[in-house]
């Protein structure tokens, strides 16, 4: 039940775009993204609920394909802050939350 | 400050002796999680508390317990602990369905 997140892991530079995908085997309530920083804790990036929504965030933007159970983030223009391990989590009525195994993403100057 | 604060931060112990682990947020949030994460394995749900005196099992429940008697307070129990629970736990806190906010973790070591 656990999403799969692909790639596993990104080298880009500075300025190349990014996406990564999570896919569920579970119908879905919502999908949550976070990034983490090593030795840090998940902060927060987005939020997409059930409607096919998408968000943005300055240069992160995701999307939701409900009826596909699948999100994607999406990193354009990357920048040095954005390395870091990206999860997402899914939720779903039972309102468990089951995070994918990460995607480490590493940006070059 | 809103914050979720955990102690302690780090705790090196063994096998078999009981240990708790706190938390305590201070954003009146209904839902509060415990997470383990392991290399490779992401973070694992443990337990989750919709409000006060309600509480579920995540996917990784075995060898925890946890309590919800406060709405602020979620403390993780080990009754015994194992080598195999050796990891970093995280402890989370939300509106309900809303963005979690995590602590800043706590490093586990069971000899």
């Amino acid at each position: 039940q656990q999403p799969v997140q692909s790639p596993q892991a990104v080298i880009l530079r500075e300025g190349e775009d990014a996406v990564i995908n999570c896919s569920s085997s579970k119908a879905l309530y919502s999908v949550h993204w976070y990034r983490q920083k090593h030795g840090e804790a998940p902060v927060f990036l987005m939020i997409l609920l059930k409607g096919g929504e998408q968000k943005g965030h300055e240069k992160i933007s995701a999307s939701f394909n409900e009826k596909k159970q699948q999100s994607s983030l999406y990193l354009t223009a990357s920048q040095l802050s954005y390395s870091g391990t990206y999860f997402c989590g899914t939720r779903g009525r039972d309102d468990k939350i089951i995070f994918g195994k990460g995607t480490r993403l590493h940006i070059l100057p | 400050e809103a914050q979720v604060t955990q102690n302690p931060r780090y705790l090196i112990t063994v096998t078999g002796k009981k240990l708790t682990v706190t938390c305590s947020q201070n954003m009146n949030h209904e839902y509060m999680s415990w997470y383990r994460q392991d290399p490779g394995l992401g973070l694992r749900q443990i337990y989750y508390s919709m409000n006060v005196e309600v509480t579920d099992k995540g996917d990784v429940p075995e060898g925890y317990k946890v309590s919800r008697k406060e709405k602020r307070n979620f403390p993780l129990i080990l009754e015994s602990p194992s080598p195999n629970q050796t990891s970093l736990y995280f402890c989370a806190s939300s509106l309900v369905r809303g963005e979690q906010f995590f602590g800043p973790g706590t490093r586990l070591t069971v000899l």
